[in-house]
């Protein structure tokens, strides 16, 4: 079985401008996760989804967004990119909301210029 | 507030020699933790999970972690060290909402 994939692997984009990541699941998984991870630090928690609602959400502010589809793959949106936005875009599947393995994908690295 | 130290942000050890990762946590109730370990441009892969019940840990490739509420800890080990093991590892809070809770890393090192 295939795990987590993510689009694109690599991303540049200047100040000002929206990014779009995508994720797709395990097969059989529900909940999705996203994680911001910066160079040389862990990461942060950005949201939970599961069963196409929002179920947890970080410290992050409002230009920060995401949706799950009814196929459970998801997307992270980011408006009015910030040079400091610039990291690793990392998605978690599980097969539900609880304690759950989250399994990693691979991650999307965003570069801000 | 639930909270994980990882006290080593870098442990170099020799190939065959063992190896102590160490992570105190900070919780209010009784915690769900786990270890994961990244690769250079790889995606993080379970090591281990601790959810209350065996305190001793196995996990994937020799690695093992002991969960010691008294010293609220939960370090990892292994007893002998191998190249293929050098990677960041991060100690991870499980949070309520499905919120993991990342260390700051340890990027183990290992000399041939």
């Amino acid at each position: 079985d295939a795990g987590v994939t993510q689009s694109p692997t690599h991303l540049i984009k200047t100040r000002g401008q929206h990014v779009t990541l995508r994720c797709s699941p395990i097969s059989g998984h529900k909940s999705v996760s996203w994680y911001q991870q910066v160079l040389g630090q862990g990461p942060q928690f950005i949201f939970q989804y599961y069963e196409k609602e929002e179920r947890g959400r970080g410290n992050f502010p409002d230009r920060f967004s995401a949706r799950q589809f009814p196929n459970y793959s998801s997307e992270l949106n980011v408006n009015a990119l910030l040079l400091g936005d610039s990291a690793l875009y990392l998605c978690a599947s599980s097969l539900g909301q609880g304690i759950e393995t989250q399994y990693f994908g691979p991650g999307t690295r965003l570069l801000v210029l | 507030a639930q909270s994980v130290t990882q006290l080593d942000s870098h442990v170099s050890v020799s190939e065959g020699t063992p190896v102590l990762l160490r992570c105190n946590y900070s919780s209010s109730y009784s915690p769900s933790l786990f270890w994961y370990v990244q690769h250079p441009n790889k995606g993080l892969q379970l090591l281990l999970k601790y959810t209350s019940a065996a305190t001793l840990v196995k996990g994937i490739n020799g690695f093992e972690a002991e969960f010691k509420k008294s010293e609220t800890s939960f370090h990892l080990t292994k007893p002998s060290a191998h190249m293929s093991d050098a990677a960041e590892y991060f100690c991870v809070f499980y949070n309520q909402g499905g919120k993991l809770i990342f260390g700051q890393g340890t990027e183990l090192s290992v000399k041939p």
